[in-house]
């Protein structure tokens, strides 16, 4: 049974750094039929999908274009995680942070419990 | 960009009744690459359904897709007090890669 745990702080102060991290259970970050995705939910931008990470032979990422300037999401093997930055935050970024698991890059099957993440000085 | 729209943006119904949502795409989606979640408060989306018609596990039978092309729509045969959430249909693309519709509220009436 999959299982995904988030940690992090739920306070970032304008233009610095949010990081999250995402520990996997039951599955590999090495996994060639999965990727790992961090999605927000606001109630201004509803879901919106921010990037991912995945193995298929070698490691490759896809960022949302409206991100792409200031995230990076890099797996962790030896501790069979993944983890989030977004560098340059504004109050905008505040969110509800999820990271996930899709089935052959598709869809989001398992999700993790979610973090608020309020950007504010 | 692919933009899902739902319909309508709040459903008020009664417990035993039949619920239907519409999710309308602005470009063709691949069945194979359109799902459904429900959503309560405070807790994460929950997959339904994925490739338009297939139940994820554990899902009840109540649950059900359709729909190709632009339009989907998941339907709840008899509404069970449980069932009354947020709904959110989502496809995979190629830019971006992940998009979802802005949900529709289920409630009771």
């Amino acid at each position: 049974q999959v299982q995904l745990q988030q940690s992090g702080p739920g306070l970032v102060k304008p233009s610095q750094t949010l990081s999250l991290t995402c520990a996997i259970s039951g599955d590999s970050v090495s996994s060639n039929s999965a990727a790992w995705n961090w999605i927000r939910q606001s109630p201004s931008r509803g879901l919106e999908w921010l990037g991912r990470t995945y193995y298929r032979s070698k490691w490759y990422n896809d960022y949302a274009l409206s991100v792409k300037s200031r995230i990076t999401i890099n797996p962790d093997t030896s501790k069979n995680q993944f983890s989030l930055q977004l560098n340059s935050v504004t109050p905008e970024d505040t969110a509800v942070y999820y990271c996930t698991r899709a089935v052959s890059g598709s869809y989001p099957s398992h999700w993790g419990q979610g973090t608020l993440v309020t950007v504010s000085s | 960009e692919i933009v899902l729209t739902q319909s309508p943006g709040t459903l008020s119904l009664s417990p035993g009744e039949r619920a239907t949502l519409s999710c309308r795409a602005s470009q063709s989606v691949s069945s194979s690459y359109l799902a459904w979640y429900q959503q309560k408060p405070g807790q994460a989306p929950r997959l339904l359904i994925y490739g338009a018609s297939s139940r994820a596990t554990g899902i009840p039978d109540r649950f059900s897709g359709s729909g190709s092309g632009t339009d989907f729509t998941l339907t709840i045969s008899r509404l069970e007090p449980e069932d009354f959430a947020v709904y959110y249909c989502q496809q995979y693309g190629s830019s971006p890669r992940i998009t979802f519709g802005q949900g529709t509220r289920l409630e009771i009436k």
